[in-house]
Order: C-alpha cells, then sequence, then structure tokens
C-alpha cells in the first residue's frame, strides 16, 4: 500500500456523537496536514504537524480535536459538531515543512453532521 | 477578496480542444502548485513551479512571477480531464499555502 490513506471515506454523524477521522501516510514523509474544504469554499489550512509536534493550529474550534501519534498516522477526533462543520476533510503530507515541498493529498472523508 | 483568484469558476469544452486555466495571486510566494481534483474527492498535484515553464504530456503550466499570473494548458483534451483544477501558493517557508476557489472543467466527448 503506498500514499496517503484516510478512513472512513463518509461519516454521517449527528451534533452529540464522538467521532474519528484516521489518515495514515507510506511515504516516509515527516510533516502530516488536516484540510477542510467546504462547498465552493477554498481549502482551509486546519493542523499541521511536523515531526509528532503541532506546528500550526488555525484557529480551529476545539470541537476539533487532531492527534499524531507518530509520524505515519494523523487522526482528528470530532465532537459536539455543528451542521456547519459538514466538509470533505483532506489529510496530506510532506517531506519536511519548507517553502517548496509537495503535499500529497488522501482520498479525503466526507463528513455530514446532522 | 482571497488571494489566490481563478478563472473561469467553470468550463465546459468539447473533447480534443485546447483548455486554458488561469491563476492570479496578490502575495509574494516560493511555489506556486497546480492540483487536480477528481469528483471522488483526492487530490493529485500536477506542477509545483516558481518560475518559466513546466509541461507533463498534455498539461503545461507557465507563470510569471512579474505579474503575479499563471496559467495551466490542456491540449487536446479529453473527457477524462474533466475535473476541478485548483492553483494554490505558497509565501516564504511558512506552512501556509493558499489556495484557489477551483475551476470545474467538463470535457464532452
Amino acid at each position: 500500500e503506498t500514499g496517503v490513506t484516510q478512513t472512513p471515506r463518509h461519516l454521517v454523524m449527528g451534533m452529540t456523537n464522538k467521532k474519528s477521522l484516521k489518515c495514515e501516510q507510506h511515504l516516509g514523509h515527516n510533516a502530516m496536514y488536516w484540510y477542510k474544504q467546504s462547498a465552493k469554499k477554498p481549502l482551509e489550512l486546519m493542523f499541521v504537524y511536523n515531526f509528532k509536534e503541532q506546528t500550526e493550529n488555525n484557529s480551529v474550534p476545539s470541537r476539533f480535536s487532531p492527534e499524531c501519534p507518530n509520524s505515519s498516522h494523523l487522526f482528528l477526533h470530532l465532537h459536539t459538531l455543528q451542521p456547519e462543520d459538514s466538509a470533505l476533510y483532506l489529510c496530506a503530507s510532506s517531506q519536511g515543512t519548507s517553502g517548496n515541498r509537495e503535499l500529497f493529498f488522501g482520498e479525503g472523508s466526507r463528513l455530514t453532521v446532522l | 477578496k482571497n488571494e489566490v483568484e481563478q478563472s473561469p469558476q467553470n468550463l465546459t469544452a468539447q473533447e480534443g480542444e485546447f483548455i486554458t486555466i488561469n491563476c492570479s495571486y496578490s502575495v509574494g510566494i516560493s511555489a506556486l502548485h497546480w492540483l487536480q481534483q477528481h469528483p471522488g474527492g483526492g487530490i493529485v498535484s500536477l506542477f509545483m513551479l516558481s518560475s518559466g515553464k513546466k509541461k507533463h504530456g498534455r498539461l503545461i503550466a507557465t507563470i510569471n512571477i512579474q505579474e503575479k499570473h499563471s496559467s495551466l494548458h490542456i491540449t487536446a483534451s479529453h473527457p477524462r480531464d474533466s475535473a476541478v483544477y485548483i492553483c494554490a501558493v505558497r509565501s516564504g517557508n511558512n506552512n501556509d499555502m493558499r489556495f484557489g476557489a477551483g475551476t470545474r472543467l467538463t470535457v464532452k466527448p
């Protein structure tokens, strides 16, 4: 298995549920990212991890909680979400975080909050 | 106003046509990326460039740093080229990549 793998691909949850999105990369990269893509809006950076350390939290509400246990795995824990949080959540990885690094994206997890 | 503007927002073409998608940005950049997003959601990096021109198969990307403008061209377009094409720029060495809203391309047979 190669590349960046996200699970689940689709998730429907109620506002009181707790769920998690998982991302795994098999590229030997040391940086991982969560992005949010809402309908008809540009991608928004949520979190960045470099060597398992969070280096960026882009003013994301606390109902989104990231976890990076190692350089290959990244989670996004979700609790008490709002319907406006429904979006495509994309994970990406890169080799380092310098300016000209290339990002490799997963297929995304499409979240619907009822 | 978004720092990265793409045009057109939507584009429909007949198979075989030459396609141009434009991207203008308002910040200083270290690199510009062209990405392709298929209906399933996954994103693939097509090009990363900081000057000049790059070519890969039927795809060509150009950038004019002075004018802060980039174009993505597709020659001999095919229905399988139908996707959303996204322009993204990175400023300096930080983590912040700014994305355009995307251009939805539909190529009809």
